[in-house]
C-alpha cells in the first residue's frame, strides 16, 4: 500500500497569511493526488485534483504543485473560512490512502 | 444538483452485521465509481472500499477484506456496503462519495452515517 505523509500535523496562522502544506507519497504516484478540507462535523470537500487542478467553484487562492512523491498545497491569503483540517489523497491505486491530516488553526 | 444520502448507521454489538446504503441523484449513476470513506471519532479519513460504475470491479482496504462487501443497484441509484464481523475499530462515520469521472478522487460527498460497534 502507498503511505501518504503530511506535514505539519498542525499549523497556526493568521488571516492574510500565506501557508503551505506538504504531502509525501511512499512511492511515485505521478500526479494522481487530491486535496480536501474538512470542517468539524461536516463532510470533506474537494479542493484540487491531478495535483494542481482546481476543482470547480474553489477559490483561486488555493493552488497545488508536485508530481511523483512530493506535493504541496498553498493558500495564498488565508481567509476565516479556510481554518479547517486538510487532507491529501492518492488515487493512483487502491487502497486510495489519505494523509493523516493537517489542522490549520487561527493564531 | 448532485446529492448522496447515506443511511443504515446504527449501534451494533461486536461481531454483528449492518448494511449501509448510499442513495444518489443528480448524475448518471452508472457512469461513476463510488467510494466509501470512514472517519473514526476524532481521527482522520480512511478509504474503505470502492466500486466502479458498472458494478463489475470492487476494491477494499485490507482491514475490511472478507468482512465488507460493496455492491450497487443501478436501477435504484444506490450503492450498498454490507458489513459483517464488526469490531470496535469499525466505529466511525461512514461517507459515500462520488468520484470525479476522470479519476478516483471524490468530488461530491454525502453527509455521513454513524456506525457504533459496542462491546
Amino acid at each position: 500500500d502507498i503511505q501518504m505523509t503530511q506535514s505539519p500535523s498542525s499549523l497556526s496562522a493568521s488571516v492574510g497569511d500565506r501557508v503551505t502544506i506538504t504531502c509525501r507519497a511512499s512511492q511515485g504516484i505521478s500526479y494522481f493526488l487530491a486535496w480536501y478540507h474538512q470542517k468539524p462535523g461536516r463532510a470533506p470537500k474537494l479542493l484540487l485534483y491531478g495535483a494542481s487542478r482546481l476543482y470547480s467553484g474553489v477559490s483561486s487562492r488555493f493552488s497545488g504543485s508536485g508530481s511523483g512523491t512530493d506535493f504541496t498545497l498553498t493558500i495564498s491569503s488565508l481567509q476565516p473560512e479556510d481554518f479547517a483540517t486538510y487532507y491529501c489523497q492518492q488515487y493512483v491505486s487502491a487502497p486510495h490512502t489519505f494523509g493523516q491530516g493537517t489542522k490549520l488553526e487561527i493564531k | 444538483e448532485v446529492k448522496l444520502l447515506e443511511s443504515g448507521g446504527d449501534l451494533v454489538p461486536v461481531g454483528g452485521s449492518l448494511r449501509l446504503s448510499c442513495a444518489a441523484s443528480g448524475f448518471t449513476f452508472s457512469d461513476y465509481a463510488i467510494n466509501w470513506v470512514r472517519q473514526a471519532p476524532g481521527k482522520g479519513l480512511e478509504w474503505v472500499s470502492a466500486i466502479n460504475g458498472a458494478g463489475t470491479d470492487t476494491y477494499y482496504t485490507d482491514s475490511v477484506k472478507g468482512r465488507f462487501t460493496i455492491f450497487k443497484d443501478n436501477s435504484k441509484n444506490t450503492v450498498y456496503l454490507q458489513m459483517s464481523g464488526l469490531t470496535v475499530e469499525d466505529t466511525a462515520v461512514y461517507y459515500c462519495a462520488k468520484t470525479g469521472g476522470i479519476g478516483w478522487f471524490d468530488d461530491c460527498w454525502g453527509q455521513g452515517t454513524l456506525v457504533t460497534v459496542s462491546s
